[in-house]
């Protein structure tokens, strides 16, 4: 079974700076799936950004970028220029590439983002 | 384009009480999630449906949970009869059918605390 792990349970940052946000992981697969997930305190899971295991190249959205390190199996977010509505529960995810699994999610702890004006 | 629906947003049952969630996907929408996240905790997923069928139901505690997804649409999700241990958030997700990468949408969640 895959296992997701996030060390950080909180992180802060100041307004307009940058701030890294880590995750790594257990598998035996060779392809899949990672995302990072975003939940304010309406509680409703916003994707943040997804990567494919099988793509070399980092996933980038607007202030938000991954480092995806496939062999020591990591998946690290990368927040610049911060906001305050960045502030919230960030949660890293693995997706099983059996077509089966459909969209079945295995989730970290989470970190909880604090942003400083 | 409406997004996941669920409700209640809140409830507070006593233990050995029974409590129903519902969850309303997004239209067109094949598959069908329901997590448990216990407070500080990431989701977990407890079942999965496509259409009207389950495809994994292996992390449902069966003797109390229950679940159901007639006609392939709306989902409704009941704890009976409900322990301390239940308390926490249940966040329902859909996705369409297709292409693996498909992202996951998610409702707001009910919190369930048990007394």
């Amino acid at each position: 079974a895959q296992t997701v792990t996030q060390s950080q349970p909180e992180m802060s940052v100041q307004e307009a700076e940058t701030v890294t946000l880590s995750c790594t992981y257990d598998t035996s697969e060779s392809d899949y799936y990672l995302f990072w997930y975003k939940q304010p305190p309406s509680r409703q899971m916003i994707l943040v950004i997804r990567q494919e295991a099988y793509k070399q190249q980092n996933a980038t959205e607007n202030r938000f970028s991954v480092n995806f390190q496939k062999a020591a199996k990591s998946f690290s977010l990368k927040i610049s220029d911060s906001q305050l509505g960045d502030a919230a529960m960030y949660f890293c995810a693995y997706r099983s590439p059996i077509h089966n699994a459909g969209n079945m999610l295995t989730f970290g702890g989470g970190t909880r983002l604090m942003v400083k004006p | 384009e409406a997004g996941v629906a669920q409700s209640p947003r809140y409830k507070i049952i006593e233990k050995r009480q029974s409590v129903a969630f519902w969850c309303n996907p997004i239209s067109g929408h094949a598959t069908l999630y329901w997590y448990q996240q216990i407070l500080g905790q990431g989701p977990k997923l407890l079942i999965q449906f496509q259409n009207n069928g389950v495809v994994d139901d292996s992390q449902l505690p069966k003797d109390r949970f229950s679940a159901e997804r007639l006609k392939g649409v709306d989902s409704t999700l009941k704890i009976q009869p409900a322990k301390l241990e239940d308390s926490a958030v249940y966040l329902c997700a859909s996705s369409a059918r297709g292409q693996l990468n498909t992202e996951a949408f998610f409702g707001q969640g009910t919190r369930l605390t048990v007394v």
